[in-house]
């Protein structure tokens, strides 16, 4: 029974580079949502998928974040000219159903731009 | 932004005491739910109360609502140097928090010296 699994880990990036963030949550839940933590912070909502739809992106800081779940299962979160702004680790959480419920997270990747 | 605040930022303890923590938000909600992070282990869901309940517990825990104060407390029992974390409330966002995504606090910071 694998929980969510994120990929990388960590990841370095040079300022302007372009990152692609993984996310495989728990097999057969429904809701998928991406959040970001800024060091000494609590997590930050950036979207949410529901299958492959995505109903939400309202907590995207910019246009450069782009998120996407084609086939309803894994997802990937992509930041594109990347800035130092954007360094800070990113949460992938799943839930079998939607509503406002126990939510089961990755390990998060943690991002830093140089 | 954040949705509260959680009191005290930071939580010093010897093994055996209690540890409180209190949280405070600000829109209606469906529930409350409290999580742990520490760098071993992720992001981990605790207890969940919901609006109608006052008070709840889940083995050393124990998780009050006042949803008049829109305020929720968390006690730890009897604390164990592996209780060391940080202590995050979330609620739901959207409408009465119905749509699913969480708004974190900014957390407690909690350790307990063996």
């Amino acid at each position: 029974g694998a929980g969510v699994s994120q990929s990388p880990r960590y990841k370095v990036a040079k300022r302007g580079q372009d990152v692609a963030l993984r996310c495989d949550p728990i097999s057969g839940h429904v809701s998928l949502f991406w959040y970001q933590q800024a060091l000494g912070q609590g997590p930050e909502f950036l979207t949410y998928f529901q299958n492959e739809a995505q109903l939400d992106k309202s907590g995207l800081p910019s246009d450069r974040f782009f998120a996407e779940r084609p086939e309803g299962s894994v997802s990937t979160l992509k930041i594109q000219r990347t800035q130092q702004e954007d360094s800070a680790v990113y949460l992938c959480a799943s839930t079998f159903s939607r509503g406002n419920n126990e939510q089961f997270f990755g390990p998060g990747t943690r991002l830093t731009v140089l | 932004s954040q949705q509260g605040e959680e009191d005290p930022q930071a939580l010093s303890i010897q093994e055996g005491e209690n540890a409180t923590m209190n949280c405070s938000y600000k829109t209606s909600i469906n529930n409350l739910q409290w999580y742990r992070q520490n760098s071993g282990r992720g992001l981990v869901h605790l207890i969940l109360i919901r609006s109608n309940e006052r008070e709840k517990h889940s083995g050393r825990l124990r998780v009050t609502l006042d949803t008049s104060k829109k305020s929720s407390s968390l006690l730890i029992t009897a604390s164990r140097a592996a209780d060391t974390a940080s202590y995050f409330c979330a609620t739901g966002g959207g409408f009465a928090g119905s749509q699913g995504n969480l708004i974190f606090g900014k957390g407690t910071k909690l350790s307990v010296k063996p």
